[in-house]
C-alpha cells in the first residue's frame, strides 16, 4: 500500500512554464514533507522540504504548497528551465524521520526549450 | 570523490548466484540505508541501521540481508538472485538527530538473468 500517492508520472512543459506536481497522503502522524530531485546516473537528493505548520514555502523558483486538512502538498517550479528536466520525490515522515521516510512514485520532468 | 560510493555501478548476474553490493561513506553519518528503485514504485526501503550494532527491517527486507562493518560501510546481500530483484539499488546516510535528510549514493544497477 502506497503511504504517499504522487501525480502525474510524467509531465512535459514548455520552458518558462510552471509544472506542478502533487502528492496525498492519510497518515495525520506524518510531520515532515520533502521532496527530493533525481537527475538520470545519479542518486537522489534533497530538493526543499516543509512542515505542517505552514502553508507554502519557497526556495529560489521552487514552492511547496500544503494543505493539511486535505493532506495534499505539492511542488510548483517557477519559470522552468531545461535543467529542471529530471525525476521529482515526494516523500513523508514521522516525527522528522529519515529512517522512516515514505516516497511517492516519482514525476519524470522534461522541461522542452 | 563521492562522500557516498557504491560499488559495483552495474552488476549483471544469474539467477541463484550470491551477490553484494558494498556502501562506503565519508560523510561522518551514524545512519546508513538501502533503498531499490523501481519504475512506477518509486523508493522502496529495504534495510536501514543507526549504529553498527543496530539492523533495523525496512519495507521490503525479504530475499535481502545486510551488514554494517564499520560506522562508514554497510553492505547489502542477496543471497540467492531471482530477476525481480532485478532494480536499481541505493545506499543512502543522515544524520543522528532525525533532520530528515538523506544523502545517497549513485546508484547500483543490478541485472538479474
Amino acid at each position: 500500500q502506497q503511504q504517499v500517492k504522487q501525480s502525474p508520472q510524467s509531465l512535459i512543459v514548455q520552458k518558462g512554464g510552471i509544472p506542478i506536481i502533487n502528492c496525498a497522503y492519510e497518515n495525520t502522524a506524518f510531520d515532515y514533507f520533502p521532496w527530493y530531485q533525481q537527475f538520470p546516473g545519479k542518486g537522489p537528493a534533497l530538493l526543499i522540504a516543509i512542515r505542517p505548520d505552514v502553508s507554502e514555502k519557497k526556495e529560489g523558483r521552487f514552492t511547496i504548497s500544503f494543505n493539511k486538512s486535505a493532506k495534499q502538498f505539492s511542488l510548483h517550479i517557477m519559470d522552468s528551465q531545461p535543467g529542471d528536466s529530471a525525476t521529482y520525490f515526494c516523500a513523508a515522515s514521522m516525527k522528522s524521520g529519515a529512517n522512516n521516510l515514505f516516497f511517492g512514485t516519482g514525476t519524470r520532468l522534461t522541461v522542452i526549450p | 570523490d563521492a562522500d557516498v560510493t557504491q560499488t559495483p555501478r552495474n552488476r549483471i548476474t544469474k539467477t541463484g548466484k550470491r551477490i553484494m553490493l558494498e556502501c562506503s561513506q565519508t560523510k561522518g553519518h551514524d545512519r546508513m540505508y538501502w533503498y531499490r528503485q523501481d519504475p512506477g514504485l518509486g523508493l522502496r526501503l529495504i534495510y536501514y541501521s543507526f549504529d553498527v550494532k543496530d539492523i533495523n527491517k525496512g519495507e521490503i527486507s525479504d530475499g535481502y540481508s545486510v551488514s554494517r562493518q564499520a560506522q562508514a560501510k554497510f553492505s547489502l546481500s542477496l543471497e540467492s538472485a531471482i530477476p525481480n530483484q532485478t532494480a536499481l539499488y541505493f545506499c543512502a546516510t543522515s544524520e543522528r538527530g532525525n533532520t530528515g535528510e538523506l544523502f545517497f549514493g549513485e546508484g547500483s544497477r543490478l541485472t538479474v538473468l
